[in-house]
């Protein structure tokens, strides 16, 4: 079956810290793979996304995320999280054919902390 | 810039009451979507349409149904609101399984 796992509901974090928000995915053929994030009262943003081809992918606000066939993760990395990061993260897995829709994982809220 | 656009923003109704949602897409994508998102943030897809073809989910009441008028609106009606409908409902766009873009949402109360 498709699914998509956020392992972790609340991450907390230091501003100028890493970041490491992990996804993982079960789907038999090939994945298009999404971050998004939602900031509050607002609706889902794009971050970055993964059809094929280099397995680092860049995102917006210098977010990237790794692609791991034999891991099954896409996992969202940031070097250095900045106060305004603070927001809740949703990692997508793009199934089926024309006409059908993404499963999202339960979201990452993530707190940057001073 | 906003490309999905959704009214009203908030809703408040009551039980038994029937509302409609509207959703406008000027992005010229061939799918669009509704979700679901509740109190815990989770997301359920309820409905996709691509001119071709309405796919429902099958756990969505039947008091749901969306309404098209041209592959840019996709519409939301609820017939006779119950208290657990009460949620944002997420309108969406992409082409085809590509990325998608949504719109900022409509709370919806029901007393």
């Amino acid at each position: 079956a498709q699914s998509v796992t956020q392992p972790d509901a609340r991450v907390t974090v230091s501003e100028g810290a890493s970041l490491q928000l992990r996804c993982k995915y079960s789907y038999s053929a090939t994945p298009y793979l999404f971050w998004y994030v939602q900031y509050p009262r607002q609706g889902l943003q794009l971050l970055l996304k993964y059809y094929s081809g280099d397995p680092v992918v860049q995102g917006v606000n210098s977010f990237e995320a790794e692609f791991s066939k034999s891991n099954s993760s896409f996992h969202l990395q940031k070097a250095s999280v900045h106060w305004s990061d603070s927001a809740v993260y949703f990692c997508a897995l793009s199934i089926g054919n024309s006409g059908t829709y993404q499963r999202f994982g339960t979201g990452t809220k993530l707190q940057v902390v001073p | 810039e906003t490309a999905v656009f959704q009214t009203p923003n908030y809703h408040v109704t009551q039980v038994g009451n029937e509302v409609s949602f509207n959703c406008k897409q000027t992005l010229g994508h061939d799918t669009m979507y509704w979700y679901k998102q509740d109190s815990k943030k989770l997301l359920k897809i309820m409905f996709s349409y691509n001119n071709k073809q309405l796919i429902v989910n099958e756990t969505v009441p039947r008091r749901f149904s969306p309404q098209s008028s041209d592959k840019a609106h996709l519409n939301l009606r609820i017939k006779s609101v119950e208290p657990e409908d009460s949620a944002v409902y997420l309108c969406a766009s992409s082409f085809d399984r590509y990325e998608q873009y949504f719109g900022p949402g409509t709370r919806l109360t029901v007393l």
